[in-house]
């Protein structure tokens, strides 16, 4: 069974362009979350959607924005970025509850110049 | 103020040794506690996971303890390996709402 897939592995942008982050969740999975691992931090909560919808979002800015596809596969957006947007952004899957185990992806690393 | 405390920071054990690291919380309402081994530059691989009522939980070499009285929770590794030395990540999830992470425990094992 494969796991949770994300693209692209790197991604190198400059201040203020923007950012798109794609992942898969393991199939069968409907709650796709993303999360922000800063070098030297923790992992932080960006967005959680489940059944296309926006169940709870992190102490983000708007610029962090997504949307989950029928097929429940999701994006993250990052706008304008800043230079310490530069980050592992990893998105995990699970089936369907917060409360359930998540599985994780690999990571996208973002760098901004 | 929700949060995961994990301690040391950081760990060097001699392979064949035992380690143990901690992590206490404040989160509440407590649903459950987790606990995430992740190799460097890797997605975190789920360890164990036990809801209010479970005190020990195991997956091979690796048990964990909660204590919800007292809000800690503590991760034993017997007979280190190698391939141990990662970041081991306790996350206490907020009954429905969310995850709270801790900033992890580097693991060093070396020969």
């Amino acid at each position: 069974e494969a796991g949770v897939t994300q693209s692209p592995t790197h991604l190198i942008k400059t201040r203020g362009q923007q950012a798109t982050l794609r992942c898969s969740p393991i199939s069968g999975h409907t709650s796709v979350y993303w999360y922000q691992q800063a070098l030297g931090l923790g992992l932080q909560f960006l967005l959680w959607y489940d059944e296309g919808e926006e169940r709870n979002r992190g102490n983000f800015p708007p610029r962090f924005s997504g949307r989950q596809f029928p097929n429940y596969s999701s994006e993250l957006n990052v706008n304008a970025l800043e230079l310490e947007d530069s980050a592992l952004y990893l998105c995990a899957s699970s089936l369907g509850s917060i409360i359930g185990e998540q599985f994780f992806g690999p990571g996208t690393r973002l760098t901004v110049l | 103020k929700n949060q995961v405390e994990q301690s040391p920071q950081s760990l060097i054990i001699l392979e064949g040794k035992n380690c143990t690291l901690q992590c206490n919380y404040t989160v509440s309402p407590f649903s459950n506690l987790r606990w995430y081994k992740q190799d460097t530059g890797r997605g975190p691989v789920s360890l164990t996971i036990m809801t209010f009522s479970e005190n020990t939980k195991s997956n091979g070499r690796y048990t964990a303890t909660l204590d919800a009285d007292t809000k800690q929770s503590s991760l034993h590794i017997t007979a280190s390996q190698l391939s141990d030395s990662a970041s081991y990540i306790c996350v206490v999830s907020q009954a429905g709402t969310a995850l709270i992470f801790g900033k992890g425990t580097t693991l060093s094992v070396s020969s």
